[in-house]
């Protein structure tokens, strides 16, 4: 069974660097069959895809974060991050790592959520 | 970008049927996938590619996709089954492939 465990810190101040870890295991993040995506969640809203990384290092980013937002993967760690920086109350949310299949594009699997609260 | 439209709540009695519907442009085009999401808790894939349900999901969850509407059904709904629910389509020839709707709330009276 896949499992997604994102990691990072739950504080951010405003103007700093947002910088979250998904550990993947059960599964490697070398296949080429999936990507690795990051969603996040305001409080009391809906979903929001930030973007994702395919093994190879190719990567798609929502263009309303793109200026501001890097994803990286490590496969000898099994793992991914993201970072977004000049963060801003406005990036307060749940942030999620998932996994969706290429070509299906549904997430299948999905880390338990990772509160960021960002404040001075 | 894509916008996927979805009602705030839906309520139902226990053992009836649910109909959450999501609205898109020519959606009926796009494979629609469906969430359930507990509070406190990551979403769950509960029918993928329209109509398909994962393994460990009841029968009692089912899709359709035609037109302008998707429309997640749940038949005999149960308490356990109070939660969000989200469509998400990819639309992968936008620079916003990622979309989903804002989220439905299943309320079981």
């Amino acid at each position: 069974q896949v499992r997604l465990q994102e990691s990072g810190p739950g504080l951010v101040k405003p103007s700093q660097t947002l910088s979250l870890t998904c550990a993947v295991s059960g599964g490697s993040i070398s296949s080429g069959d999936f990507s690795w995506t990051w969603i996040r969640q305001a409080p009391g809203k809906g979903l929001e895809w930030i973007g994702y990384i395919y093994y190879g290092g190719v990567t798609y980013y929502n263009p309303s974060l793109k200026s501001r937002l890097t994803i990286s993967i490590d496969t000898p760690r099994n793992q991914f991050s993201l970072n977004l920086s000049s963060v801003t109350a406005a990036d307060t949310a749940v942030y999620f790592c998932a996994r969706a299949l290429v070509g299906q594009w549904y997430f299948d699997f999905w880390g338990r959520g990772a509160l960021v609260t960002v404040s001075s | 970008s894509y916008v996927l439209t979805q009602a705030p709540s839906v309520s139902v009695a226990p053992g009836q049927t649910a109909r959450i519907t999501c609205g898109g442009n020519n959606i009926g085009t796009k494979s629609v996938h469906w969430y359930q999401q507990r509070p406190g808790q990551a979403p769950v894939v509960v029918v993928r590619d329209d109509t398909d349900r994962p393994s460990g999901i009841p029968e009692r969850f089912s899709g359709s996709n035609s037109g302008n509407t998707a429309t997640l059904t749940i038949s005999g709904v149960e308490a356990g089954d109070e939660a969000e629910y989200f469509c998400q389509v990819w639309d992968s020839s936008s620079d916003h492939p990622g979309v989903f709707g804002g989220g439905t709330k299943l309320i079981v009276l």
